[in-house]
């Protein structure tokens, strides 16, 4: 199946450091998303890019989907202590009967902040 | 606009017994996902329903996990029986459309099998 290699595992920063992490597969996708996810709770989706060579930003939060299809990026700007969390990248392609979208998700970047 | 709920929250049971989770998605999104995210992984597919049908289970272990959507709302998934590796958080999300990625995820199920 689809695997996503997502780097690093963890990070620890200083508030107010930028911080960037990436996501890279040996498949296509044709969409990739950045998720969050609290202790406890569910992820949250960050940013969507739809588009080969899309750079969208969200607040503090600029994520690009790679020219090649096989990569994207998630940076965050400034970080505070609330952007604590692990950090998913996730890749949609079509599923091999063609009919429905599979979604894959990477392992995570575990992200500290300290105030 | 209410999110995805699910329940259990936690649920505690030894191995060899059974378990079911449930989950009501978001009003109105037709698709329906359940997940499995053991700890320090991230969230793996389990079933995929569009309304009442499956459209992807090729990840669920069938000798052992079933999931219905019986009126193309809410949803069940059952274990029987538990084994120790399906000790996870059994996530539950719901999308308006397909294609898109964009999934509204419940809080979770936290299995503990003994």
């Amino acid at each position: 199946g689809q695997q996503l290699n997502q780097s690093p595992q963890s990070m620890f920063i200083q508030e107010g450091e930028d911080v960037s992490m990436n996501c890279t597969s040996s498949s296509i996708f044709n969409t990739w998303l950045w998720y969050k996810q609290d202790p406890g709770e569910g992820p949250v989706l960050l940013i969507a890019l739809y588009k080969a060579g899309e750079l969208t930003s969200n607040g503090r939060l600029t994520a690009q989907f790679g020219i090649t299809r096989k990569d994207s990026f998630l940076n965050i700007s400034a970080s505070i202590p609330s952007d604590v969390g692990i950090y998913f990248c996730a890749g949609q392609a079509r599923g091999s009967g063609g009919s429905n979208y599979k979604l894959t998700f990477g392992k995570g970047t575990l992200l500290t902040v300290n105030p | 606009e209410a999110g995805v709920a699910q329940s259990p929250r936690y649920k505690i049971i030894e191995k060899r017994q059974s378990v079911a989770f449930w989950c009501n998605p978001i009003s109105g999104h037709a698709t329906l996902y359940w997940y499995q995210q053991i700890l320090g992984q991230g969230p793996k597919l389990l079933i995929q329903f569009q309304n009442n049908g499956v459209v992807d289970d090729s990840q669920l272990p069938k000798d052992r996990f079933s999931a219905e959507r019986l009126k193309g709302v809410d949803s069940t998934l059952k274990i029987q029986p538990a084994k120790l590796e399906d000790s996870a958080v059994y996530l539950c999300a719901s999308s308006l459309w397909t294609n898109t990625g964009e999934l509204f995820f419940g809080e979770g199920s936290r299995l503990t099998v003994l």
